[in-house]
Parts: C-alpha cells; sequence; structure tokens
C-alpha cells in the first residue's frame, strides 16, 4: 500500500523560479492537506481541501497556491521561490476534515530557495 | 501565534524507564488532541489521539492524559525501548489540526 505519496523527495529552486509539488494517495481519502515543517515550529498549515473541488487557506498560505485535481491528487505550487519558502513539505490525507482518526503524511519534499 | 506548545525540544531517558513528553494548549475550543511520532527523513505517523470528553486513553506501552482545566496533555511511554526514538508532535483539532514544534526523545540502551 503505497499511502500518501509526494514528488519530488529534494528540489533546490533558484529565487524566483516557480515549481510545482504532487502529492497522490491511494487511501480514497476526502480530505488533503499541505504544511511545512521549519525548525522550531513544528508543521505549519499552508492549505487544505476538505473534498474534492473545495480549497481553504490554512496559517501560512501567502506565496503559494494549490490545486485539488481529482479525489486523489493536490497539488501546492509556488508561484515565485523564495528564500524564506525553504522547508521541508509534507502532503497529508484523512477519511474526514480534521482528520480525527489521524492524518497519513507522505515523506516530505526537502525544498531549499538560494 | 502557537496555540499549541510543546516546550521541551529533547528528552533522553533509559531504556525501560518512563519516558513523558508534554504539550500545552491555549485554544479552550480544542475537542480532539493527538500524538504523533516522526523518524528522520519520513513522514509524522499517527501514534494515539484523545477526545476532549476523557482524560486518559491507553494503548500498549502508550498512554495520553488530558488535563482540560490546566490545558495540559502528556504522552507517557512505558516501558521505553531504543525504537522510540524519535520526534513526537502533539497535535490539536478545532476545524483543522495545529501542531506543536516536537520533542526529541532519546532513549538510551
Amino acid at each position: 500500500n503505497a499511502g500518501v505519496t509526494q514528488t519530488p523527495k529534494f528540489q533546490v529552486l533558484k529565487t524566483g523560479q516557480s515549481m510545482t509539488l504532487q502529492c497522490a494517495q491511494d487511501m480514497n481519502h476526502n480530505s488533503m492537506y499541505w504544511y511545512r515543517q521549519d525548525p522550531g515550529m513544528g508543521l505549519r498549515l499552508i492549505y487544505y481541501s476538505a473534498s474534492e473541488g473545495t480549497t481553504d487557506k490554512g496559517e501560512v498560505p501567502n506565496g503559494y497556491n494549490v490545486s485539488r485535481l481529482n479525489k486523489r491528487e493536490f497539488s501546492l505550487r509556488l508561484e515565485s521561490a523564495a528564500p524564506s519558502q525553504t522547508s521541508v513539505y509534507f502532503c497529508a490525507s484523512s477519511e474526514a476534515v480534521g482528520g480525527i482518526g489521524g492524518y497519513t503524511f507522505g515523506s516530505g519534499t526537502r525544498l531549499t530557495v538560494v | 501565534d502557537q496555540q499549541v506548545k510543546q516546550n521541551s525540544p529533547s528528552l533522553s531517558v533509559q531504556e525501560g524507564r518512563i519516558s513523558i513528553l508534554n504539550c500545552d494548549y491555549t485554544n479552550s475550543m480544542f475537542d480532539y488532541f493527538l500524538w504523533y511520532k516522526k523518524y528522520p527523513a519520513e513522514g509524522p505517523t499517527f501514534l494515539i489521539s484523545i477526545s476532549s470528553i476523557k482524560d486518559k486513553n491507553e494503548d500498549g506501552r502508550f498512554t495520553v492524559f488530558l488535563n482540560k482545566s490546566a490545558k495540559h496533555l502528556s504522552l507517557h511511554i512505558v516501558p521505553s525501548q531504543p525504537g522510540d526514538s524519535a520526534v513526537y508532535f502533539c497535535a490539536a483539532i478545532n476545524n483543522d489540526m495545529r501542531f506543536g514544534a516536537g520533542t526529541r526523545l532519546t532513549v538510551k540502551p
């Protein structure tokens, strides 16, 4: 069982470049999330999608856009990367928004913006 | 504004002893609490949870205690094993899930 798959695992960008982080889940979950993890800050919610066709902002949405392409896929786009976006990005999914049963996380994308 | 706080960045215990990881929160609207475990280069994995209507939940070696009046929860691991060495995140739910900064647990053989 693959669970939540994120690509790429590592990426280095130059300031101003754009890129899209891909996420796919095979558990038929309704809700999907993007988090970033920074030292001393824990995981902070960037955007989430409660169900297919909906997206909402989280704690730190500035500089990002998302697309819930279908029930399986939820992508995160950086239009013009900045050094402050250097972080580890995690995608997660859950059966319902809020995730009382716990989220299933991908293994992360380590992004460095130089 | 961090609504979920883990004030101890690290904890070291001897194998076989008890590990106690603490978490405080500020938002009284949180109604569900969870603990996640994270190994290097992997995503967090769900460990145990507790509803705000309970004060204790147990699953094998792991027990979570909730003190709503103090807005405090703790995770007890008994007995601790070297394989428990990881970063532990506390999380709380009110519409969405908020995470603490994590505590790195090291269990020494």
